[in-house]
């Protein structure tokens, strides 16, 4: 079966530390994988997808970058966090036209 | 490019009452997608419903109900006789239908919080 993996489920971080966010995909073959924010009360704000392996495209310039290492793994980082970075961070993958699954999501406090 | 509408950001009901979500949504693609999400406080996002855009068929699941008007851009979502455990925020979103090699973008609008009182 298909299955999505998040982690870590919540972390909290001081300003300018480092950020490393993974997530990986099984049961599946070359998905399209996303990243989204959702900022405390807001909607989810898409941030980064990538086709396939090292191919990343970003949807709004910020203090993120994101990688694609291997087929089935995402992974969100930063090298100095800021507050504003803070948020709920989820991590999706397209399964062709039958839609998007969703991770179970990241809660990111930066403190 | 596309747009999600969710005007009501909060509707607050008391149980057994039905609400009604409203979603506009603007997109230049002649296909596409539409869905609803379930955002409980546990902050997953739960699955409800994909409606083709060809499809404009309205869907009953249970106490669930989508009406889509093309006509209209509109896709909304009624939850009759509500009941607590509805309490969320939840998402409707839209995402081209035809598979793309650039990659398919799925929007989202903004939410509504849905407080159903005891």
């Amino acid at each position: 079966s298909q299955t999505i993996h998040q982690w870590p489920a919540t972390l909290v971080q001081p300003v300018g530390s480092p950020l490393s966010l993974e997530c990986t995909v099984e049961g599946t073959s070359n998905p399209n994988l996303y990243w989204y924010r959702q900022a405390a009360g807001r909607g989810l704000q898409l941030l980064f997808y990538s086709v396939g392996i090292g191919q990343i495209s970003s949807e709004v310039p910020q203090n993120l970058s994101a990688s694609r290492p291997q087929d089935r793994q995402f992974i969100l980082s930063s090298k100095k966090l800021l507050l504003s970075d803070s948020g709920f961070y989820l991590c999706a993958w397209m399964q062709g036209s039958y839609g998007y699954t969703f991770g179970s999501g990241t809660r990111l406090t930066v403190v | 490019a596309q747009k999600v509408t969710q005007a009501q950001t909060e509707i607050s009901v008391v149980e057994k009452e039905d609400v009604t979500l409203d979603c506009v949504y603007e997109t230049r693609d002649t296909t596409y997608y539409l869905f609803w999400y379930k955002q409980p406080p546990s902050g997953e996002l739960v699955f409800l419903i994909r409606r083709n855009s060809f499809d404009e068929q309205n869907e009953i699941s249970g106490r669930y109900s989508w009406n889509f008007q093309k006509s209209t851009s509109s896709f909304n979502f009624t939850i009759t006789a509500s009941q607590v455990v509805d309490s969320a925020v939840y998402f409707c979103a839209l995402s081209e239908a035809q598979i793309k090699a650039a990659g398919n973008k799925l929007t989202f609008g903004g939410g509504t919080r849905v407080l159903v009182k005891p």
